[in-house]
């Protein structure tokens, strides 16, 4: 069955370091992934979507990287900040509908 | 741009009422809206997915008829969790897909906290 692993339940990093987040899929062969952040509370927001024809893709601070072989993603946020503290999920499409299944996520804490 | 609002954005009711949870596209047309679980800790459940005008397509375990779902318009769907016990506790969050694009961007709106006493 497909199935979606968020390498960390939670991470914490020093303010200005680079944090790299993990998503390995298996059972799938995803046209593309998609990476959202969820704050406490709050509904998911959408951040980047990598097709897999694209190794990476790039938006201010964020980059995404997207292995089909290895069968991996990683998300980064260079610079990071205390704002960036939040739930960081991976999704990727199922079903036929424009389903899309989500990682569990990784909580990522920068501290000050 | 690709906002959607859900409505109430918390409610608390006892055992064995129905409760309405209403989820609507701001500002676009969405080709299909999706209702999502989740619980404390854990990652978004898909529970359904439904079309503007059509019956919702229902992820396995989850009872059609317990989580009543009617999608009128192409902005508005909405969910209603009928006799509600206190398992039906959660964070139910619904979210759009744009009806003009290729990809599955999901544009979710910002959930209901339910509390069944």
């Amino acid at each position: 069955s497909q199935k979606i692993e968020q390498n960390s339940e939670a991470l914490n990093i020093q303010e200005g370091k680079t944090a790299t987040l993990t998503c390995n899929y298996t059972n799938y062969s995803p046209a593309y992934l998609q990476w959202y952040r969820q704050d406490p509370g709050r509904g998911p927001v959408f951040l980047l979507l990598i097709r897999e024809n694209e190794k990476e893709k790039r938006k201010e601070r964020l980059k995404v990287t997207f292995d089909t072989t290895l069968k991996q993603s990683l998300f980064h946020i260079t610079a990071s900040q205390p704002a960036d503290s939040a739930t960081y999920l991976c999704a990727l499409p199922s079903g036929s509908a424009r389903q899309l299944t989500f990682g569990s996520g990784t909580q990522l804490t920068v501290l000050p | 741009g690709a906002v959607v609002s859900q409505h109430p954005s918390w409610v608390i009711c006892k055992s064995g009422t129905s409760v309405k949870i209403e989820c609507r596209s701001l500002d676009f047309q969405a080709t299909t809206m999706f209702w999502y679980r989740q619980f404390p800790k854990q990652s978004l459940m898909l529970m359904a997915t439904s079309n503007e005008g059509s019956k919702a397509t229902y992820e396995q375990g989850v009872e059609k008829d317990k989580f009543l779902i009617n999608h009128a318009s192409l902005t508005l769907s909405t969910l209603t969790v009928t006799s509600a016990h206190p398992e039906d506790s959660s964070f139910y969050i619904c979210s759009a897909s744009m009806r003009s694009t290729s990809t599955d961007t999901q544009y979710f709106g910002p959930g209901t906290r339910l509390t069944v006493l």
